[in-house]
């Protein structure tokens, strides 16, 4: 069965410091990764996209991909309290459509002032 | 102006009733989608549509039935509601089929009691 797997948290930081959020998942074949922020009662947004191996940075967020590892990961700097939201995993598993996406559980950020 | 919009924002309906959820996105995006998100918050695609198009159509009771009449409607309408369906229900729209749901809407709150 094709999963992706996220830490459901809460992950709880500082303001200021660096949020780490980590997913692995089962498909070797995945080629397409997104990193989606959901805030409570709210629908989701997608925030990254990353296909190849190595960082992707996009203002204070960086992805990190490792195929090998089969690992994704989203990094936030200088969290913000606004920063606070549910990250959602995502991965295209097919090869085909990425719409045909993958969600892992999500994993709940907490930013503390 | 809204980019990805859905009616009714909530439903409470009685078992074994017929509803529809009406879902617009004013973006000229070629690809709709339906996604489900259940009470411990699992986000899973339901179907996809490409140009009025289904092109992806996940394993999901023939309950379920989308329809498009032009690219950039999507609706579901869902047979003989059960318990079971109470989640929250999100159109999303991409560019098109080859890339991540890229907007979505504010979802519909279904209740089935």
């Amino acid at each position: 069965q094709k999963e992706v797997e996220q830490n459901s948290g809460p992950l709880s930081v500082p303001e200021g410091a660096i949020a780490s959020l980590n997913c692995t998942y089962s498909d070797r074949v995945s080629q397409s990764f997104f990193w989606y922020r959901q805030y409570s009662g709210k629908s989701p947004e997608l925030i990254m996209s990353i296909y190849s191996n190595g960082d992707k940075e996009d203002g204070r967020f960086t992805a990190q991909l490792n195929k090998a590892s089969q690992y994704v990961s989203l990094l936030i700097r200088d969290s913000q309290p606004s920063d606070s939201a549910t990250y959602l995993c995502a991965v295209n598993m097919d090869g085909g459509s990425q719409g045909n996406l993958i969600f892992g559980k999500g994993t709940k950020l907490s930013v503390k002032p | 102006d809204t980019a990805v919009s859905q009616t009714p924002k909530y439903l409470v309906t009685q078992m074994g009733n017929d509803k529809s959820i009406k879902c617009e996105q004013n973006l000229g995006h070629d690809t709709m989608y339906w996604y489900k998100q259940d009470s411990k918050k699992f986000l899973k695609i339901m179907f996809s549509y490409n140009n009025k198009e289904l092109i992806i159509n996940e394993t999901v009771p023939n309950r379920f039935s989308p329809k498009s009449p032009d690219k950039a409607h999507l609706n579901l309408h869902i047979n003989s509601l059960e318990l079971g369906d109470s989640a929250v229900y999100f159109c999303a729209s991409s560019q098109d089929g080859r890339l991540a749901a890229s907007y979505f809407g504010p979802g519909t709150r279904l209740l089935v009691l």
